[in-house]
């Protein structure tokens, strides 16, 4: 157990909703990791956070946002879903900003967009 | 850009034989190099990494990896293979951003299949 906590394990929506995501660090962790994952595109970074404020942004779209919240879980919010939104979401975290610490990751959120 | 690749999309071994899965990585500066294992509907597990020192890296479930920075390679290996290794296997580097920010990038991956 990585001590990542991801809700829900499975999402099921029609496309053009909106859905919200939502992690749970591991105790102590500062930063929160997003990634999608598709058999298409593979681990794709989406956008980091470290202690509430947004770090880094990746191949993340415009429909989806993100934010970690003074508790340090953290939502990513998808809108306007297409078929391609399909994939399962991970959330990763680590202590701090250090470059040697290892990512520790959720057992993901798999969203099927109808 | 800073990236890794995984040349082989699966790799087949017998259980007991010795297993090596490919990564070779392309980065300006030092590297810090990631290995993570995923099993079927699971999350990413860390297995290992390297970041400076000794070129064998040793992690978790016996598995091994040897830095080469004459090669560019950072190969996960295992001395005896079992059934229950076999999953997808994901190389990564710790990429610095701008701002202050890093991820990690992911290689495609390897399936490993270890057979009785």
């Amino acid at each position: 157990d990585s001590g990542v906590t991801q809700t829900p394990k499975h999402l099921i929506t029609a496309t053009g909703q909106r859905v919200t995501l939502r992690c749970s660090p591991r105790s102590g962790d500062l930063s929160v990791y997003w990634y999608q994952q598709s058999l298409d595109q593979g681990l794709q970074f989406l956008i980091q956070y470290y202690n509430g404020e947004e770090r880094a942004k990746g191949n993340i779209l415009e429909r989806f946002s993100a934010q970690q919240f003074p508790d340090l879980h953290s939502e990513l919010n998808l809108s306007s879903l297409e078929l391609g939104d399909s994939a399962l979401y991970f959330c990763a975290s680590s202590g701090g900003l250090g470059y040697n610490s290892p990512l520790h990751f959720g057992n993901g959120t798999r969203l099927t967009v109808t | 850009a800073q990236s890794v690749a995984q040349p082989e999309d699966q790799v087949n071994v017998a259980e007991g034989n010795p297993l090596t899965v490919k990564c070779t990585y392309s980065v300006s500066g030092n590297p810090y190099l990631f290995w993570y294992v995923q099993y079927p509907n699971r999350g990413l597990q860390f297995l290992l990494k390297y970041i400076t020192g000794d070129n064998l890296v040793k992690g978790s479930y016996g598995f091994e990896a040897e830095f080469n920075k004459s090669q560019t390679s950072f190969h996960l290996k295992k001395p005896s293979a079992l059934v229950s290794d076999s999953a997808l296997y994901f190389c990564a580097v710790r990429v610095i951003l701008t701002g202050g920010g890093n991820k990690l990038t992911f290689g495609t991956g390897t399936q490993l299949k270890v057979e009785l």
